[in-house]
């Protein structure tokens, strides 16, 4: 069964470095999302991206924070200056386009970030 | 804008007893539901989905949720619990027609009692 891939699974970096959290989401999948969830929280939505550009994107989406398609299979978070509070499970996800119909996303198995 | 509520975030049941998982919904426009379920150190897998087709839905591991607008609730059941049922479940919701983005909740972990 397809599946969405992220790497690494665990990465450990320090306050102010800068992070790039990668995804290969599932090939014939139009849209992708990225989600995190805090330890013991809820998953929050991120960002949602179509057609090589943001379609949505949440309050917690701030300017250090970006993503990107660069090839035809990556599809890219990065958070420029990492805090605390970005130590979280991030989720990449990914749907595929329907004009009427649910959303369903595939999750990826996540990437946890841990930063000292 | 859509929203779900999760009443309970832990549940205890004993192995073979009923599993009830509570879930209310908001939306301002029909909705699309769904529950998720996320084992320990592992990512989000659908468990099942409603999409405005039949009300009662089943979905893998033995589990269903009937959707019930007059209450705007979306419950997950599952007649007998599994040790391997232990697990965190989400519930999530989007809005119809296209894309829409998923809101979850906040979660409900299930432990199973031997």
């Amino acid at each position: 069964e397809p599946e969405v891939t992220q790497t690494p699974s665990h990465q450990v970096t320090q306050m102010g470095q800068e992070v790039i959290l990668r995804c290969v989401p599932i090939s014939n999948h139009l849209y992708f999302y990225w989600y995190r969830q805090i330890l013991g929280q809820k998953v929050e939505f991120l960002v949602s991206f179509y057609n090589n550009e943001i379609s949505e994107k949440s309050e917690i989406f701030d300017d250090q924070f970006s993503v990107e398609r660069p090839d035809g299979s990556n599809f890219t978070l990065k958070i420029r200056s990492t805090k605390l509070e970005d130590s979280a499970m991030y989720f990449c996800a990914s749907s595929q386009r329907r004009d009427s119909g649910a959303n369903v996303l595939t999750f990826g198995a996540g990437s946890r970030l841990t930063v000292l | 804008a859509q929203s779900v509520t999760q009443l309970g975030s832990h549940v205890s049941v004993s192995e073979g007893a009923l599993v009830l998982l509570r879930c209310n919904y908001s939306s301002s426009v029909p909705p699309y539901l769904f529950w998720y379920v996320q084992y320990p150190n592992q990512g989000l897998q659908l468990l099942l989905k409603y999409t405005s087709a039949a009300t009662l839905v089943k979905g893998i591991n033995g589990f269903e949720a009937e959707f019930k607008k007059s209450e705007t609730s979306f419950h997950l059941t599952k007649p007998s619990a599994h040790m391997s049922d232990a697990a965190e479940y989400f519930c999530a919701v989007a809005g119809s027609g296209g894309y829409q983005k998923v809101t979850f909740g906040i979660g409900t972990k299930l432990q199973v009692i031997p």
